[in-house]
């Protein structure tokens, strides 16, 4: 069975500086994709990146990237220039390749963005 | 584009009783997956659905079912109520469940308490 473990129960950064939560995740399929989610207080979840396990290169949108070790089964998300609205619940998630829609979760990382 | 909804957005239960949770998914989108969120366990998989038929089920015990529609519409419910049922039970909504079109788009959750 595949399983997602975030370690980091909370995490802060100062507003404008770069803080990196991390992922690892267990699987012995080849085929898989890995997300990370963020949950603002309150409001829905939303995706934030994505990456497909066959490609090599990190996935990135805008401020946030992702470090994807494929043989380490590590995927840790980047976030620099930190704003506010950053602050949220961050949740990093499996998803096999054999067409599920099923996502397994991380405990999640509260993440504190201090002015 | 309407996003994913789900109705009621809080409710309270008793011991015992039951409750059925609905989820209109995003117009078009055809897979509606269920899932669990309380402090204590996380995130947790409960049922997915594409084209009314159930595709995968997480280990949760029998009293939880679900069923989706021919409009993809789909409802969850949750029979003899526990104290432990009380959670944040989030919808997420996608095209299809292929590869490369498979994201998915959460609601805002019902929210359940049970007293």
């Amino acid at each position: 069975a595949q399983t997602v473990t975030q370690s980091q129960p909370e995490m802060s950064v100062q507003e404008a500086e770069t803080v990196t939560l991390s992922c690892t995740y267990d699987t012995s399929e080849s085929d898989y994709y890995l997300f990370w989610y963020k949950q603002p207080p309150s409001r829905q979840m939303i995706l934030v990146i994505r990456q497909e396990a066959y490609k090599q290169q990190n996935a990135t949108e805008n401020r946030f990237s992702v470090n994807f070790q494929k043989a380490a089964k590590s995927f840790s998300l980047k976030i620099s220039d930190s704003q506010l609205g950053d602050a949220a619940m961050y949740f990093c998630a499996y998803r096999s390749g054999s067409n599920t829609g099923k996502l397994i979760f991380g405990q999640g990382t509260t993440l504190q963005v201090k002015p | 584009k309407a996003g994913v909804t789900q109705t009621p957005r809080y409710l309270i239960k008793t011991r015992g009783q039951q409750v059925t949770l609905s989820c209109s998914p995003i117009s078009g989108h055809r897979s509606v997956s269920w899932y669990q969120q309380t402090p204590g366990q996380g995130l947790q998989f409960l049922f997915e659905y594409f084209s009314e038929t159930q595709r995968n089920k997480g280990n949760f015990p029998g009293r939880f079912s679900g069923r989706q529609f021919s409009n993809s519409r789909s409802e969850m419910n949750v029979s003899t109520l526990e104290l432990g049922d009380s959670a944040l039970y989030l919808c997420a909504s996608s095209l299809t469940v292929t590869k490369y079109t498979g994201e998915l788009f959460f609601g805002e959750g019902s929210r359940l308490t049970v007293l």
